[in-house]
């Protein structure tokens, strides 16, 4: 049966492989999205961001892709290391919105050494 | 330093107490936030603050009072607490309205028994 509750999506990998971590969004009129990484104990921290009008954007060893026909994000991490190992979150925020992020479900993302 | 320093770092506490958790930026920045993280990782704004006013109040109970005495600081003062209240409560600040970049404090957990 199923379990009561969610778990956290979970992405393990080996080091040195990328990665990829997904998400679905679901405001269209999001004008930038935004990924964090939370290490364990300590609070999000900033990877990347993407403005609504582009469709790639490239960070240091980080790639975001945004897809807005199918309203989909995603990550890439290029030859992940232990020290990725955290909780990545999406997040999305619109202008006059206070400069709130609304974040999505996180994943997990585990690398084996 | 610490940019956004936030205490207690471990709160736990009766129900129907009060309690307060405090926030301090040595960024110089204008804007700042309160998030509340649940046990299963979902995070979420309760209020967001730029130059001392109140921006955002995300449907928060009225028993959760922030105080920003300047737009360095902002408090975080609960009443009557419930076992609901229990989590994980970040503090974060930005340079301003819009950023996509936020910088969050270490959190803080609190434990309501």
């Amino acid at each position: 049966g199923e379990s009561v509750g969610l778990h956290l999506p979970t992405l393990s990998v080996q080091e040195g492989d990328n990665s990829i971590i997904n998400c679905a969004y679901s405001n269209s009129a999001s004008d930038y999205f935004i990924w964090y990484k939370q290490e364990s104990g300590k609070g999000p921290q900033f990877i990347i961001d993407i403005r609504s009008n582009m469709d790639k954007r490239q960070g240091q060893r980080v790639t975001v892709l945004l897809n807005k026909t199918v309203k989909h994000l995603s990550l890439q991490i290029a030859a992940t290391q232990p020290g990725d190992s955290a909780v990545y979150f999406c997040a999305e925020t619109y202008y006059n919105q206070g400069g709130k992020l609304i974040f999505g479900q996180g994943t997990e993302l585990s690398v084996k050494p | 330093d610490t940019a956004v320093s936030q205490t207690p770092k471990y709160l736990v506490t009766q129900m129907g107490n009060d309690k307060s958790i405090k926030c301090e930026q040595n960024l110089g920045h204008d804007t700042m936030y309160w998030y509340k993280q649940d046990s299963k990782k979902f995070l979420k704004i309760m209020f967001s603050y730029n130059n001392k006013e109140l921006i955002i109040n995300e449907t928060v109970p009225n028993r959760f009072s922030p105080k920003s005495p300047d737009k360095a600081h902002l408090n975080l003062h609960i009443n009557s607490l419930e076992l609901g209240d229990s989590a994980v409560y970040f503090c974060a600040s930005s340079q301003d309205i819009g950023k996509t970049e936020a910088f969050f404090g270490q959190g803080t957990r609190l434990t309501v028994v």
